[in-house]
Parts: structure tokens; C-alpha cells; sequence
């Protein structure tokens, strides 16, 4: 089974903090994902990656940004955390570079309070 | 605009009922659709994925309907159970590797 981790289910940080998130798969997938979902709007699109090093910016990528070293880890980093980032974030991953039709498998997410 | 419409916004049944989820998209140059399931406070969990020249699928209890001519798809759970209660998304995909989310129903069915 393909298996996504993210480094916290829970997390609580202040604003202005500089926080990571990791997520890990398995199962060698080429794409990565990061979302984030909110109330109302649905999963809005962060930034992705197709290969390692490399990162698009997806809908709403102001305030974040992201680093993939290695194919099995994308990190999203909140270089100084607001409380307007107060959200469930949820990675993903695919596979095939530019091929939609694969799913995407997503981890459990991390709930992100800043206060 | 590349939009993902789902409808109804929620909805109440009773165990062991019939329901159905409608989705419309305006997304364009189609590639795929799927349905997930979203437990509170989980990950999106894929229930099914069709292409342009698939109108059914099925997953269990659950069947995906889908009209690419109307742009219309429909999510239809039979025999509904208490664990069905959850979120269901809609996510279209495009060739251009692109994918639009609609804002999911979210499903409660109770005893």
C-alpha cells in the first residue's frame, strides 16, 4: 500500500515562528503536493514538485515556500507564520511526472493553529 | 474559469438509505474525475477515477456516474452505513497535469 506521512497530526505554533512541514512516501512517486483546506474552500493547490529540486507554485503560494532534496520528502516551510495560516495542510503524491490520470494518495494532514 | 461544483452542500440521511451526490465542472481540457472521502480530520481517500470514455464505475457500495457531454457527475452510495458519514470531494484533472477541487458534500447519516 502507498503509504504518505506528515510529520504532525497536531501543531501549535506563534506568529512569526518559522515552521516545517514534512511528508514522506513510500512508494517512489515522482509528484508531490501541498495543500491547504479550508471551511468553505475546498483543498487550494500551494506548490507542488515533479522531480527533486525542482517546484512550481501552485494557486495560493504567498507566505510559503517548499524544498525537495530527495524524491520521498517535500518539506512547506512558513518562513514567519501568521495566524492567517491557520489551517489542515495535506501533502500528496502521484505518480508519473505531468500524468494527471495517476491518483494522488494524500497523508492524514496537519492541523496548523498560530495564535 | 475552470470551476468544480458540488451539490448538495451537506446532507442528513437515515441508515440504510439511498443517496446520491451530484458534482458539476466547467474544467477544461478534461482528463479524468474522481471522487475521495474525507473522514474528519483525515486525508482524502480515492473512491473512484474515470476517464473521458468511462460513464460508470463502481466501488463497493458506491457508484460514479459520469456525462462528459453535460459535464455532470454523480456519486451514488446504496445502503448507506453509519460510517459513510464523511465529506465527499470532486476533483477534476486536466491534461495539462492541472487539478480544480470542489468544495466537497459533507454526508451524515444517522441511526
Amino acid at each position: 500500500d502507498v503509504k504518505v506521512t506528515q510529520s504532525s497530526r497536531y501543531l501549535v505554533k506563534r506568529t512569526g515562528e518559522k515552521v516545517f512541514l514534512e511528508c514522506v512516501q513510500d512508494m517512489d512517486h515522482e509528484n508531490m503536493f501541498w495543500y491547504r483546506q479550508d471551511p468553505g474552500l475546498g483543498l487550494r493547490l500551494i506548490y507542488f514538485s515533479y522531480d527533486v529540486k525542482m517546484k512550481e507554485k501552485g494557486d495560493i503560494p504567498e507566505g510559503y515556500s517548499v524544498s525537495r532534496e530527495k524524491k520521498e520528502r517535500f518539506s512547506l516551510i512558513l518562513e514567519s507564520a501568521s495566524t492567517n495560516q491557520t489551517s489542515m495542510y495535506l501533502c500528496a503524491s502521484s505518480l508519473g511526472a505531468g500524468q494527471s490520470s495517476y491518483e494522488q494518495y494524500f497523508g492524514p494532514g496537519t492541523r496548523l493553529t498560530v495564535t | 474559469k475552470n470551476q468544480v461544483e458540488q451539490s448538495p452542500q451537506s446532507l442528513i440521511i437515515l441508515e440504510g438509505k439511498n443517496c446520491t451526490l451530484q458534482c458539476n465542472y466547467t474544467v477544461s481540457p478534461f482528463s479524468n474525475l474522481r471522487w475521495y472521502k474525507q473522514d474528519t480530520g483525515r486525508g482524502p481517500v480515492s473512491l473512484t477515477i474515470m476517464t473521458f470514455s468511462e460513464n460508470t464505475k463502481s466501488n463497493g457500495r458506491y457508484t460514479a456516474t459520469l456525462d462528459a457531454d453535460t459535464k455532470q457527475s454523480s456519486l451514488h452510495i446504496t445502503a448507506s452505513q453509519l460510517s459513510d458519514s464523511a465529506s465527499y470531494i470532486c476533483v477534476v484533472g486536466t491534461t495539462g497535469n492541472q487539478f480544480y477541487f470542489g468544495t466537497g458534500t459533507s454526508l451524515t447519516v444517522i441511526p
